[in-house]
């Protein structure tokens, strides 16, 4: 029962350089979302994909852009990393959107990022 | 704009002794109000959500929380606390408006003293 899969774990990036966190979810969920959490700000929306062919922007999306690839994986990707960037980043996944419907939210593990 | 605020960042408890953790909402009424646990180092876990019907809703591990139109609360409670429910605990509300938004608090870290 993986869930909500999301790679990778850590990271430390420089500046500029550029990388693609993966997501995949085996619970054929419709709705996917990118948040990043910083210490004492909770979590922060970055994208969401209502359902497959669809993306949108959440709260703090400057400096990111996603990819839904299929109905299973939603990726993040970083083109020029900042400092400002470093965070845990999670990837979750839902039923259907839960603004309607109150679908529970299930999250990954996380992956740690370091921007130096 | 909606907004879930959680009372407390840090709280601390002696093994045994009643949990309680504050949540409100603003005063537009959400449809739907989660706790979520995050244990260190993992992603969020629901713990228990609300979305119609009995305002008393039961969790996993013993917790329960209550929602109160009046009080614009969801405030999340447990007898007696256990070291293993060291944790951060995060509310959150969906249903405002528009659809896959669902609003965070910004946490609050549960100690258990033993």
């Amino acid at each position: 029962n993986a869930g909500v899969t999301q790679t990778p774990k850590f990271q430390v990036l420089k500046t500029g350089q550029s990388m693609t966190l993966q997501c995949a979810q085996d619970m054929n969920h419709n709705s996917m979302y990118w948040y990043r959490q910083d210490p004492g700000m909770g979590l922060r929306l970055i994208y969401y994909s209502a359902s497959e062919g669809t993306t949108d922007k959440g709260e703090v999306p400057n400096g990111y852009n996603v990819s839904r690839l299929n109905k299973r994986e939603f990726s993040l990707r970083l083109e020029s990393a900042a400092p400002s960037q470093t965070s845990v980043y999670f990837c979750a996944s839902s039923a259907g959107e839960t603004g309607t419907s109150g679908n529970t939210i299930y999250f990954g593990e996380g992956s740690w990022l370091t921007v130096v | 704009a909606q907004s879930v605020t959680q009372l407390g960042s840090h709280v601390s408890v002696s093994e045994g002794a009643l949990v309680l953790l504050r949540c409100n909402y603003s005063s537009s009424v959400p449809p739907y109000l989660f706790w979520y646990v995050q244990y260190p180092n993992q992603g969020l876990q629901l713990l228990l959500k609300y979305t119609t019907g009995a305002t008393l809703v039961k969790g996993i591990n013993g917790f329960e929380a209550e929602f109160k139109k009046s009080e614009t609360s969801f405030h999340l409670t447990k007898p007696s606390a256990h070291m293993s429910d060291a944790a951060e605990y995060f509310c959150a509300a969906a249903g405002y408006s528009s659809a896959s938004k669902i609003i965070f608090g910004s946490g609050t870290r549960l100690s258990i003293r033993p």
